[in-house]
C-alpha cells in the first residue's frame, strides 16, 4: 500500500492568513484527494487534484478558498486561505489508482489545523 | 445523490465479545464499492474491509466481517473477539465503481470503545 505523507501535522493559524498543507506519496498514484474532517464530524471531499490540469471541486468549495496544486505523481499541495475560525478542521490526502481492482483509497495522517 | 447512514454514534463491547456496527446507504446505482474504515486516536484512517456490490458472497477479513444486504442497501460490519486495539471511530462508506467517479462518501461514523 501507498505510504503517504503531511506536512505540518498541525498548525495554529491566525485569521485572515492562509496556510499550505503538504502531501507526499512514496509512490506514483493517478488520483490524489482532499478532504475535510471538521471537529466530531465526518470525512467530506473537497476536490480532486488532478496532474497537469485544474482541480475539480465538490459542491460547496471554491477554488479561491482551496487553492489545489498537483505538479507531478506524487505530491499535492492544498492551501486554505483567508481562513476563519470555522475552517478548523483536520485537512486529510488520499490517493488510489485508478482502475486498482479494489477501488481502495489510502490516506494520508491528516494535518489538524486551528484558527483563531 | 448518495448518502450513508450510520444511526450508532457510540458503541462499547467487552473485550474478546462481539460487536456489530449498523450502516444503511442509499442508491439508484447498482455497481459499487462499500468500506470500512477505521480511525484510531491518532487520526490515521486505516482500511478495514471492503465489498463490492455484485459481489455476494459476504467479505471477510480476520476478525472483521459484514453482512452485506444489497436489496436492504444495508452494509453492517462485525467485530469478533474484540480486542483493546479495535477501540476507534468507524467509518462506512460508498463509491461507485465508475472510472471518474471516485469520491468517497462517508457516513457520520460510530465510536466504538472496548471495556476491559
Amino acid at each position: 500500500s501507498a505510504v503517504i505523507s503531511q506536512k505540518p501535522s498541525r498548525d495554529i493559524c491566525q485569521r485572515g492568513t492562509s496556510l499550505t498543507i503538504q502531501c507526499q506519496v512514496d509512490s506514483q498514484v493517478t488520483m490524489m484527494f482532499w478532504y475535510r474532517q471538521q471537529p466530531g464530524q465526518s470525512l467530506t471531499l473537497i476536490a480532486t487534484a488532478n496532474q497537469g490540469s485544474e482541480a475539480t471541486y465538490e459542491s460547496g468549495f471554491v477554488i479561491d478558498k482551496f487553492p489545489i496544486s498537483r505538479p507531478n505523481l506524487t505530491f499535492s499541495t492544498l492551501t486554505v486561505s483567508n481562513m476563519s475560525p470555522e475552517d478548523s478542521s483536520i485537512y486529510l490526502c488520499s490517493v488510489e489508482e485508478r482502475g486498482g481492482e479494489w477501488g481502495e483509497q489510502f490516506f494520508g495522517p491528516g494535518t489538524r489545523l486551528t484558527v483563531l | 445523490a448518495q448518502t450513508v447512514t450510520q444511526s450508532q454514534p457510540e458503541m462499547s463491547v467487552q473485550e474478546a465479545e462481539t460487536v456489530t456496527l449498523s450502516c444503511t446507504y442509499d442508491t439508484s446505482e447498482s455497481d459499487y464499492y462499500l468500506f470500512w474504515y477505521k480511525q484510531p486516536p491518532s487520526r490515521q484512517m486505516i482500511l478495514v474491509i471492503r465489498q463490492e456490490a455484485y459481489k455476494q458472497q459476504n467479505a471477510t477479513e480476520n476478525r472483521f466481517s459484514v453482512n452485506f444486504q444489497k436489496a436492504a442497501k444495508s452494509f453492517s460490519l462485525k467485530i469478533s473477539d474484540s480486542q483493546l486495539g479495535d477501540a476507534a471511530m468507524y467509518f462506512c462508506a460508498y463509491r461507485l465503481r465508475r472510472t471518474g467517479n471516485e469520491k468517497l462518501t462517508f457516513g457520520t461514523g460510530t465510536r466504538l470503545t472496548i471495556i476491559p
